[in-house]
């Protein structure tokens, strides 16, 4: 397809285990973002590539928080020692970085429990 | 870093009816300033954006302004329809929107028919 895919959409888990959150971007699209909402916030932003390595990462809340995108295209978010207060829809997004306009993704909503 | 503000976390209109939603924000080298759109279990995009070298801009019933100096910006929505009820988030940037968007916490507007 044409967007931002993102896999699993829905990922349960419990309190302690590790969880990979998959990103496809647009094609061509060399910025890459992973934002975080919870229910009734807006997206928390969590860390940014510019092609392969993380411009920004200051969002990422502690070290149990890594992203990679080593081909500058899928991007993988991995939280490990998941804890309860984890649980919310992770968003990916693109840009074409001229505009500055991000394309979200649908996100992967973790549970932890 | 940045913080941006958003105000009314809800807001009811009748169809037909303008809506505005305002937002500041603390970063005054902040220069890119989006309004997303998410509709129920829907992925947030990008309805208009302004950039900090205009004051105001439209596009059919949609329109925003800036005040520089005040650091806040607005929506407005004219001759709203049922299907403008969604949470609407403001979000700032610097570098013209090539660095992550901050977002407000969003605005859950109701269009009543």
């Amino acid at each position: 397809g044409a967007g931002v895919s993102q896999t699993p959409s829905n990922k349960v888990t419990e309190k302690g285990k590790y969880v990979e959150l998959r990103c496809d971007p647009i094609s061509g699209h060399t910025a890459l973002y992973w934002y975080r909402q919870s229910l009734g916030q807006g997206p928390e932003f969590l860390i940014y590539f510019q092609g392969t390595g993380a411009a920004d990462d200051s969002g990422l809340p502690n070290d149990r928080f890594f992203a990679v995108r080593p081909e500058g295209s899928v991007s993988t978010l991995k939280i490990q020692r998941t804890e309860r207060g984890d649980s919310a829809v992770y968003l990916c997004a693109s840009s074409p970085i001229t505009t500055g306009e991000l394309f979200f993704g649908e996100g992967s909503r973790l549970t932890v429990l | 870093g940045e913080n941006v503000e958003q105000h009314p976390s809800t807001l009811s209109v009748q169809e037909g009816d303008s809506a505005v939603i305002k937002c500041t924000y603390s970063d005054s080298a902040s220069n890119y300033f989006p309004w997303y759109k998410q509709e129920l279990g829907k992925r947030p995009q990008l309805i208009i954006d302004i950039r900090s070298n205009v004051g105001e801009k439209k596009d059919q019933r949609i329109a925003v302004t800036l005040n520089k100096t005040a650091k806040h910006f607005s929506l407005h929505i004219t001759e709203t329809q049922p299907e403008d009820s969604a949470v609407y988030f403001c979000a700032a940037s610097t570098a013209g929107g090539r660095r992550a968007l901050t977002f407000g916490s969003g605005t859950r507007l109701q269009v009543q028919p």
